[in-house]
């Protein structure tokens, strides 16, 4: 266990929906990432937050966004979802900008 | 653009045998270099890393990877594999002060006991 919480475990949709996937990270953290892992393209870096802020982007569609509240926790959010939007997405998180990025359970995301 | 290979997509050993998954990435300037693991079901762990210092790492359940530099790579290794050692294997990058981690495709082992 890492310590990285995400919600929920599964989720199924359908296309157009929007959804929010929750993730809290390690106590004392600062910094968030989000990953989508899917078949086709892999483990992609979607984006990070730290202390609050946008740090970095990564391959972020623009109809997904996040967030990192006060408390440190993050969402992740889809809309307008397409079938190709299936995938595994992973929370991280670190202490600092720069240290080692520790990875939550992930959510399994299924577009229908 | 950073790239990171990982050329063998399924490795398959029988218990006791040695590994060796390759890793190789293009950027020229200073990384940070990891391998992590996914068994069947589960999240990412890290297996090792390295920042800087002695190129041979050593990482948990007896893995160990040499990162050389004129050679882009960063190769995993373990002396004998168990069947529990049947995950998926990730190799991956961060160009220093970025902390965004480029990962190659992953190495699926299987272990036959």
């Amino acid at each position: 266990d890492s310590g990285v919480t995400q919600t929920p475990k599964h989720l199924i949709t359908a296309t157009g929906q929007r959804v929010t996937l929750r993730c809290s990270p390690r106590s004392g953290d600062l910094s968030v990432y989000w990953y989508q892992q899917s078949l086709d393209q892999g483990l992609q870096f979607l984006i990070q937050y730290y202390n609050g802020e946008e740090r970095a982007k990564g391959n972020i569609l623009e109809r997904f966004s996040a967030q990192q509240f006060p408390d440190l926790h993050s969402e992740l959010n889809l809309s307008s979802l397409e079938l190709g939007d299936s995938a595994l997405y992973f929370c991280a998180s670190s202490p600092q900008k720069t240290d080692t990025q520790y990875f939550g359970p992930g959510t399994r995301l299924t577009v229908l | 653009a950073q790239s990171v290979s990982q050329h063998n997509h399924h490795v398959i050993l029988s218990e006791a045998a040695s590994l060796e998954l390759g890793c190789n990435y293009s950027y020229g300037g200073t990384v940070n270099l990891f391998w992590y693991v996914q068994y069947p079901g589960q999240h990412l762990q890290l297996l090792l890393k390295y920042f800087s210092g002695d190129p041979l790492v050593k990482g948990i359940k007896g893995f160990e990877a040499e990162f050389i530099k004129s050679k882009f790579s960063f190769n995993l290794r373990k002396p004998s594999v168990q069947w529990s050692d049947t995950a998926e294997y990730f190799c991956a990058v961060d160009k220093t002060g970025a902390n965004n981690l480029f990962f190659g495709t992953g190495t699926r082992l299987t272990v036959i006991p």
